[in-house]
């Protein structure tokens, strides 16, 4: 298994651009989200989806957009880049069954500029 | 709704010593609790996990932590710290029956030689 993927890795953006930052995974989990990770403010969520075709907002979701087509996929869009968008970007997935807790997997990140 | 502290930016400790990082919660019903690693320029992973039972956790690479329900702490233990523990450590609480996890701010764990 390749776990949780994410692309890119890294990128630069000019305010105003758009973008989708891809996250895919290959556990078979309902449950996907967004994150992004700012120094002193820890992990914050963005948007969240609990199965296909069902997304909902988390902390943060103003500039963001997700739709979930597959369960494998769950893109982000920044329809209009700022500034205040630079960060580190984290998708995490996990399985909504059962009663173990259910642990988030993590993405290895992409680290977004936006100049 | 639900939260997480951690009132350390940064935690020092001497190899071989013993390590405590501290993280405390709030949620509305039953929590569950987890704690994570970061290490430079990757994602995070699981360490460990409470949900029920036992107050005391062990999870990967000899790290443990001990739930307190009358104090909302769940603090990580290691009992001899290694230079590789440094890291950035982040506690994370979910209310039982949800789905969203919310995180503690981090802490980074230096580990000198």
């Amino acid at each position: 298994n390749a776990g949780v993927t994410q692309t890119p890795k890294f990128q630069v953006l000019k305010t105003g651009q758009s973008m989708t930052l891809q996250c895919a995974q290959d556990m078979n989990h309902e449950y996907m989200s967004w994150y992004r990770q700012d120094p002193g403010m820890g992990l914050r969520l963005i948007h969240y989806s609990v199965g296909a075709g069902i997304t909902d907002q988390g902390e943060v979701p103003n500039g963001y957009n997700v739709s979930r087509s597959t369960t494998e996929d769950f893109p982000l869009r920044l329809l209009s880049a700022a500034p205040s968008q630079t960060s580190v970007y984290f998708c995490a997935s996990s399985y909504t069954g059962g009663e173990d807790g259910n642990e988030q997997f993590f993405g290895p990140g992409t680290r977004l500029t936006v100049l | 709704a639900q939260s997480v502290a951690q009132p350390e930016d940064q935690v020092n400790v001497a190899e071989g010593n013993p390590l405590t990082v501290k993280c405390t919660y709030s949620v509305s019903g039953n929590p569950y609790l987890f704690w994570y690693v970061q290490y430079p320029n990757r994602g995070l992973q699981f360490l460990l996990k409470y949900i029920t039972g036992d107050n005391l956790v062990k999870g990967s690479y000899g790290f443990e932590a001990e739930f307190n329900k009358s104090q909302t702490s769940f603090h990580l233990k290691k009992p001899s710290a290694l230079v590789s523990d440094s890291a950035l450590y982040f506690c994370a609480v979910r209310d039982v029956g949800f789905q969203k996890l919310v995180f503690g701010t981090g802490t980074r764990l230096l580990v000198s030689p």
